[in-house]
């Protein structure tokens, strides 16, 4: 299976406080997304990211939250001053093209106190 | 938008049962469902998925059936082993800016030895 990497694997921040999640996804793949899995709940999406902007965005994805790629290869998730119910996995996920697998990353456990 | 439907949340087998778990999904245009397979803290990864113009699909001990006309789609698990045990996740993927996945709350798997 393909492999995205994300980093840091856990981070635990003050509420308030930006926190920046990455991801290395794979290099041939163009479609970049974004899911958060609160703790014993399910996966949901967050922002979808292609041709170095944002092609879709769900209600979750507020203004404290944003993306980009500012180096070409990793993609960055930014929130702006979390607050507790931030406090989730958030896995990034790549797909080479529409109609193929979307594959993700280890995750980054965030904890917000 | 879409919703899917997920059941049961719990499923406890005997090593060497079937288990069979359901999804429905709302949205018809949806074209593309996924299952994937989460063990504690890890990430969700991919064990088989289905598009709209197959009805069933298999690998090894693993199958997926799809019924679009009633919105419905199954995982099937024959012969199933302590290593099966996880949470088992469905999707159904929404046409947009991008192929966005909504997940099922899943389902935790047992397999007792």
């Amino acid at each position: 299976e393909p492999e995205v990497t994300q980093t840091p694997s856990h981070q635990v921040t003050q509420m308030g406080q930006e926190v920046i999640l990455r991801c290395v996804p794979i290099s041939n793949h163009l479609y970049f997304y974004w899911y958060r899995q609160i703790l014993g709940q399910k996966v949901e999406f967050l922002v979808s990211f292609y041709n170095n902007e944002i092609s879709e965005k769900s209600e979750i994805f507020d203004d404290q939250f944003s993306v980009e790629r500012p180096d070409g290869s990793n993609f960055t998730l930014k929130i702006r001053s979390t607050k507790l119910e931030d406090s989730a996995m958030y896995f990034c996920a790549a797909q080479r093209d529409r109609q193929e697998t979307q594959y993700f990353g280890p995750g980054t456990r965030l904890l917000v106190l | 938008g879409e919703n899917v439907e997920q059941h049961p949340s719990t499923l406890s087998v005997q090593e060497g049962d079937s288990a069979v778990i359901k999804c429905t999904y709302s949205d018809s245009a949806s074209n593309y469902f996924p299952w994937y397979k989460q063990e504690l803290g890890k990430r969700p990864q991919l064990i088989i998925d289905i598009r709209s113009n197959v009805g069933e699909k298999k690998d090894q001990r693993i199958a997926v059936t799809l019924n679009k006309t009633a919105k419905h789609f199954s995982l099937h698990i024959t012969e199933t082993q302590p290593e099966d045990s996880a949470v088992y996740f469905c999707a159904a993927s929404v046409q947009g800016g991008s192929e966005k996945l909504v997940f099922g709350k899943g389902t935790k798997l047992t397999v007792n030895p």
